[in-house]
């Protein structure tokens, strides 16, 4: 079946602008998570969906940044009033949310997202 | 707060012989360590899990240990060939509120050279 899709693949925008970054999971992986790397880094976590529980958002550096997950499926974030530290790769990944099993997580391909 | 360190931003070793990549962690009691690979411009794909009352794990060429004393990972790649060039992350997790949640290491560039 289809993997973790994202959308834009690249996004360039001017500093000040707001930005909506898109995750489409694996259809029936109720756990979805936000990450982002910058080049040569580890991957940052941003946020967490599992299920209908309240999202952990422990991970977003600012006010800026927020995310929804609509439907239990696809999810948004976005990035209000962009930095020029704001440039980076943003992945998502989406996992079974199932105790007891490998907690592997699958990833998108990523947004590059290139603040001017 | 938690913090995962691994071994070395890169390393380069000859083809054929064994590749060991380093996890250590602190302020951390998981319940389950992860490895993932990534390739340039790629997301990362999972390649093995341990849980903390395993102490090693197989899966054709990689081996995993987990010291939970030590807090420590350690990844092999056994036989390496030039395609397993690639940056190797570990991941923490279950030690939260959720089990499903889990923390990435900053990540190893592993070059196989010829």
């Amino acid at each position: 079946g289809a993997g973790v899709s994202q959308s834009p693949s690249n996004k360039v925008t001017e500093k000040g602008k707001d930005v909506e970054l898109r995750c489409d999971p694996i259809s029936g992986h109720t756990a979805l998570y936000w990450y982002r790397q910058s080049l040569g880094q580890g991957l940052e976590f941003l946020i967490y969906f599992q299920g209908n529980s309240a999202p952990d958002k422990s991970g977003l550096p600012s006010d800026r940044f927020s995310a929804e997950r609509t439907g239990g499926s696809v999810s948004t974030l976005t990035i209000q009033r962009t930095q020029q530290e704001d440039s980076a790769v943003y992945l998502c990944a989406s996992s079974t949310g199932l105790a007891g099993l490998s907690y592997e997580q699958y990833f998108g391909p990523g947004t590059r997202l290139t603040v001017t | 707060s938690q913090k995962i360190e691994q071994n070395s931003e890169a390393l380069n070793i000859q083809e054929g012989k064994t590749a060991t990549l380093t996890c250590n962690y602190t302020n951390y009691s998981p319940a389950y360590l992860q490895w993932y690979r990534q390739d340039p411009g790629r997301g990362p794909v999972f390649l093995l899990l341990i849980r903390e009352n395993e102490k090693e794990k197989r899966k054709e060429r990689l081996k995993v240990t987990f010291d939970t004393t030590l807090k420590q990972s350690l990844f092999h790649i056994t036989a390496s060939q030039p395609a397993d060039s690639a940056t190797y992350l570990c991941a923490l997790g279950g030690g939260y509120s959720s089990a499903s949640k889990i923390i990435f290491g900053s990540g190893t560039r592993l070059s196989i050279r010829p």
